[in-house]
């Protein structure tokens, strides 16, 4: 049983560009949180979905970013014009389907995304 | 002020030491989280608690929701639990809060 996967594991991009980040949950595993960890700073939240369901994206910025788990295939989390930042490691999570955050969650190897 | 507030920032300790790392925080919960942060930026998740005391291991996760305070113990400390350990809440209208982490190293 793979754990959460996350690609790429390294992104860089320009400022402008588009950068889409993939998260495979674990088998069995219906829910996926996003945290962003800036440099020297702590773990932030950014969105918790379900399949096919936003349920909470009270910590994504109101513009640029956007997430998607769609019913086949991995989570998305896509920053369009990027800007230096959004340099930063971005963690996706997983986990059972038995409730908002109560339960424990597996964390992926993370991607991080450096804005030149 | 944060809302989670973990001590110590940093703590160094020698190898089979007993290790405390506290948590508190200001707001009504519905789960506390512990996590560690390895070296190289990998997260585990260690406890989920929403009330009382977990074991795994050589840690040991304690809540007291009364006092909104938690810890985190490690039994006879190894160099290879030198990591950050974070706390995190989410309170009862759905926000989350993190910790900025408590960094540890082990001395063989």
């Amino acid at each position: 049983n793979a754990g959460v996967m996350q690609n790429p594991r390294h992104l860089v991009r320009r400022r402008g560009q588009e950068a889409r980040l993939r998260c495979s949950p674990m088998k069995g595993h219906s829910h996926v949180y996003w945290y962003r960890q800036l440099p020297e700073e702590g773990l932030k939240f950014m969105v918790y979905l379900q399949k096919e369901n936003i349920i909470d994206e009270s910590g994504m910025p109101k513009e640029r970013f956007s997430a998607e788990f769609p019913k086949e295939g991995p989570s998305i989390l896509r920053i369009q014009q990027v800007v230096r930042g959004d340099s930063a490691a971005y963690f996706c999570a997983s986990s059972p389907p038995t409730g908002y955050w109560n339960n424990e969650q597996f964390f992926g190897p993370g991607t991080r995304l450096t804005v030149l | 002020k944060n809302e989670v507030e973990q001590s110590p920032q940093n703590l160094t300790a020698q190898e089979g030491e007993f290790i405390t790392i506290n948590c508190s925080y200001s707001v009504g919960i519905s789960a506390l989280h512990w996590l560690q942060q390895h070296p190289g930026g990998g997260i585990v998740s260690l406890f989920m608690l929403s009330s009382g005391k977990k074991k795994h291991g050589r840690l040991i996760a304690t809540i007291n929701i009364q006092e909104k305070h938690s810890s985190l113990h490690i039994t006879a400390s190894h160099p290879r639990d030198s990591a950050v350990y974070i706390c995190a809440v989410r309170n009862t209208g759905n926000q989350f809060y993190f910790g900025t982490g408590t960094s540890l190293t082990v001395i063989p």
